[in-house]
């Protein structure tokens, strides 16, 4: 079946490294995505990585994905205030007819200034 | 930026009313996708939509529910006869292709707030 979970809640202070963690069940997992939602806000994608890599960066962001135990991360680099947020992972197969994505729980990133 | 928009931003209905959720994809787009997460649970896929039909629906997606693109800019999702358990905010995206990635990321909207009493 397909199962995303993450922990609910991350609170740091401004300027640390936040690492954000998510598990998934779906071996056919293709694409494994980080979304962002602020408060009123839609979901904001901010990164994703295709199955076939275990490291991608992208300026403060680094996503690790550890395929053999169904592990993804996100770490924020120089947390800021301004990234206080709820983060999503969430799961897609490609190939299909759609591109469903499966989501997490989301967790709250509460930065401390 | 284009952005994909939803009305309104918070509906209330009585339990048994019918309401319609209306959402304005990006406009080169060609798949529209509802989500719907209740309040503390998470994000949950309801349809995807292609070509003037339906291309996938979870089990959520009972007679209740329908989705139409009424015109080239619209998409809605209509709910026949709400029940207290449909409260939750209800999410539009839309995505150029299906191919994973960047090119066909899902661009959602910020969400329409469905309160049924």
């Amino acid at each position: 079946g397909e199962d995303v979970e993450q922990s609910l809640f991350l609170s740091v202070r401004e300027g640390d490294s936040s690492v954000i963690n998510c598990t998934y069940t779906d071996s056919s997992s293709t694409y494994l995505y980080w979304y962002k939602q602020e408060p009123g806000a839609g979901l904001q994608l901010l990164t994703y990585i295709f199955s076939n890599m275990d490291m991608k960066q992208d300026q403060r962001l680094t996503v690790l994905l550890n395929k053999k135990d169904k592990h993804l991360s996100l770490r924020i680099a120089d947390t800021q205030t301004g990234d206080s947020a709820i983060y999503f992972c969430a799961e897609s197969r490609d190939g299909g007819a759609t591109n469903k994505l499966i989501f997490g729980t989301g967790t709250l990133l509460a930065v401390q200034p | 930026e284009p952005e994909v928009t939803q009305t309104p931003s918070h509906q209330v209905t009585q339990m048994g009313q019918e309401v319609i959720l209306r959402c304005v994809p990006i406009s080169n787009h060609l798949y529209f996708y509802w989500y719907r997460q209740i309040l503390g649970q998470k994000v949950e896929f309801l349809v995807s939509f292609y070509n003037n039909e339906i291309s996938e629906k979870s089990e959520i997606f009972d007679d209740q529910f329908s989705v139409e693109r009424p015109d080239g800019s619209n998409f809605t999702l209509k709910i026949r006869s709400t029940k207290l358990e449909d409260s939750a905010m209800y999410f539009c995206a839309s995505s150029a292709g299906t191919s994973g990635g960047l090119g066909n990321e899902q661009f959602f909207g910020p969400g329409t707030r469905l309160t049924v009493l």
